[in-house]
């Protein structure tokens, strides 16, 4: 079965840098969530989409933006990195804004230098 | 302030005995509780979820108990496996405009051949 995609798998970049990191969410699925995960902790809620529209904000930091597009894909855009930026970055998926199960991409290994 | 509380930090278990993992919350308006399990370096991956419905759900090894008057619901697995060797999370979420996903803080589990 196909799963969330996300793109790149790896990125370096610098302080003060911008970053782009993609998701393309499971066919038909039409919400997408963000999840930041620094070393050993627990996934912390980013922001979210349904039918390319924000549907929920939780602690993302101003420097970022993210949106949804018409084909459901959605990208968060990262501007100023700072060193504590650097995380895993997962995107998830689910189908309807009423369906609770979210499946969650292989994630984006974001490192600041 | 840890809205969904989970312990122990880390288990180590038998191959063949039963891990089990607890998770405690106070919001009350939750009503979606999954675990998922994480590989290092991988996004999370759902393993089973319960609604406050009901007060026990299994599939295959894995269990959940819930107890929704003491705000508790715990994972149980049964004849675990040295491949069950993971980090477990628990969350929950309570659906409507949003499905954002509260996690707890993880389990670290070994199943020692």
């Amino acid at each position: 079965a196909a799963g969330v995609i996300q793109s790149p798998r790896h990125l370096i970049k610098e302080k003060r840098e911008t970053a782009t990191l993609k998701c393309y969410p499971i066919p038909r699925h039409d919400t997408v969530y963000w999840y930041q995960q620094g070393p050993g902790q627990d996934p912390q809620f980013l922001i979210s989409f349904y039918e390319k529209m924000q549907s929920d904000k939780g602690s993302i930091p101003d420097r970022f933006s993210a949106q949804q597009f018409s084909d459901y894909h959605s990208e968060l855009n990262m501007s100023s990195l700072e060193l504590g930026d650097s995380a895993l970055y997962f995107c998830a998926s689910s189908l309807g804004r009423g369906r609770y199960e979210q499946y969650f991409g292989p994630g984006t290994r974001l490192t600041v230098t | 302030q840890q809205q969904v509380k989970q312990s122990p930090q880390s288990l180590i278990v038998q191959k063949g005995g039963i891990s089990i993992i607890n998770c405690a919350y106070e919001n009350t308006a939750f009503d979606y509780f999954p675990w998922y399990q994480q590989f290092p370096g991988k996004g999370p991956a759902l393993l089973i979820a319960i609604r406050p419905d009901v007060s026990e759900k299994k599939e295959g090894r894995f269990t959940i108990s819930f107890n929704k008057s003491a705000k508790q619901f715990s994972l149980h697995i049964m004849d675990s496996q040295p491949g069950d060797s993971a980090t477990y999370f628990c969350a929950a979420s309570r659906g409507g405009a949003t499905n954002k996903l509260i996690f707890g803080t993880g389990t670290l589990l070994a199943v020692q051949p």
